[in-house]
C-alpha cells in the first residue's frame, strides 16, 4: 500500500519559534491533509489541500501541497504551549469509492517550552 | 459545534470475546469510517460505510470485524472473537460529500475508544 513518510518524529521548541514538518510519499496523492490530534483525543483537520502548488494557510498555520503531487509541508509561525500535540499528515486519491479513505503519516510530536 | 461521539470511551475485554463499539456520527454527514491506532503507531483506515452499505475495507478489517447502522443516528463496529492484536484506539469518523464529491475527505473524528484484550 501507499506509505507517508512524515519528519521529523519529533520537535521541541521554544514558545514562539517557527516550526516546519514535511511528509513525501512514494506515490501521488490528489487531496493532502494536515490534522492534530491531542492527548487522548481523535484527530482534528487542520488544513486540506486540493491542488499541486497549493499555499493555503489557516492563523498561524500554513501547508503546502508539492507541485509533485507526492510532498507536502506544514508551517507554524510563532509557537505558543498549546500547539503542544501530534501532527499527521494524511493523503487521499478520493473517487469513486474511495472518499475518506486516507494514509496517514507516522506523526510528528511537537513539545513547546514556554 | 456538532460532533461525532463515540461509546464507551474505554473496553476491556477478554480473548475471544465478541465486543461492540459505539458511534453517533454528525447528522448530515453521509459517509462513516472506522479507524484504528495501535499505541504509538500510526492511524490506520478499517472501512468506509456509505449508503447502507461498506464502500471498502482495508486488509485488517478481516471476517471478525463488522459494522452496522442500525438506525438513523448509530453506526457499530462490531469483533466477533477478539484477539490480543486487537488492543489499540478505534477512531469513528464521518464526512459530508458535497456535489462533485468535494469534502468527503474532510473526516471528522470522534475521540474514540480504548480498547484493551487480555
Amino acid at each position: 500500500g501507499q506509505q507517508l513518510n512524515q519528519s521529523p518524529q519529533s520537535m521541541f521548541i521554544q514558545e514562539g519559534e517557527d516550526v516546519s514538518m514535511n511528509c513525501t510519499s512514494s506515490s501521488i496523492f490528489n487531496t493532502w491533509l494536515w490534522y492534530k490530534q491531542d492527548p487522548g483525543e481523535g484527530p482534528v483537520l487542520l488544513i486540506a489541500l486540493y491542488k499541486a502548488g497549493e499555499l493555503t494557510s489557516n492563523g498561524r498555520l500554513t501547508a503546502q501541497f508539492g507541485i509533485t503531487r507526492k510532498d507536502s509541508f506544514l508551517n507554524i509561525s510563532a509557537s505558543i504551549p498549546s500547539d503542544v500535540g501530534i501532527y499527521f499528515c494524511a493523503g487521499s486519491n478520493a473517487g469513486g469509492t474511495s472518499y475518506g479513505k486516507l494514509t496517514f503519516g507516522q506523526g510528528t510530536i511537537l513539545t513547546v517550552h514556554p | 459545534e456538532p460532533e461525532v461521539t463515540q461509546t464507551p470511551s474505554h473496553q476491556v475485554t477478554q480473548m475471544g470475546q465478541e465486543v461492540i463499539l459505539r458511534c453517533v456520527p454528525i447528522s448530515n454527514h453521509l459517509y462513516f469510517y472506522w479507524y484504528r491506532q495501535i499505541l504509538g503507531q500510526k492511524v490506520e483506515f478499517l472501512v468506509s460505510f456509505y449508503n447502507n452499505e461498506i464502500s471498502e475495507k482495508s486488509e485488517i478489517f478481516d471476517d471478525q470485524f463488522s459494522v452496522e447502522r442500525p438506525d438513523g443516528s448509530n453506526f457499530t463496529l462490531k469483533i466477533r472473537s477478539t484477539k490480543l492484536e486487537d488492543s489499540a484506539m478505534y477512531f469513528c469518523a464521518s464526512s459530508p460529500l458535497h456535489r462533485g464529491g468535494i469534502g468527503g475527505e474532510k473526516l471528522f473524528f470522534g475521540s474514540g475508544t480504548q480498547l484493551s484484550v487480555l
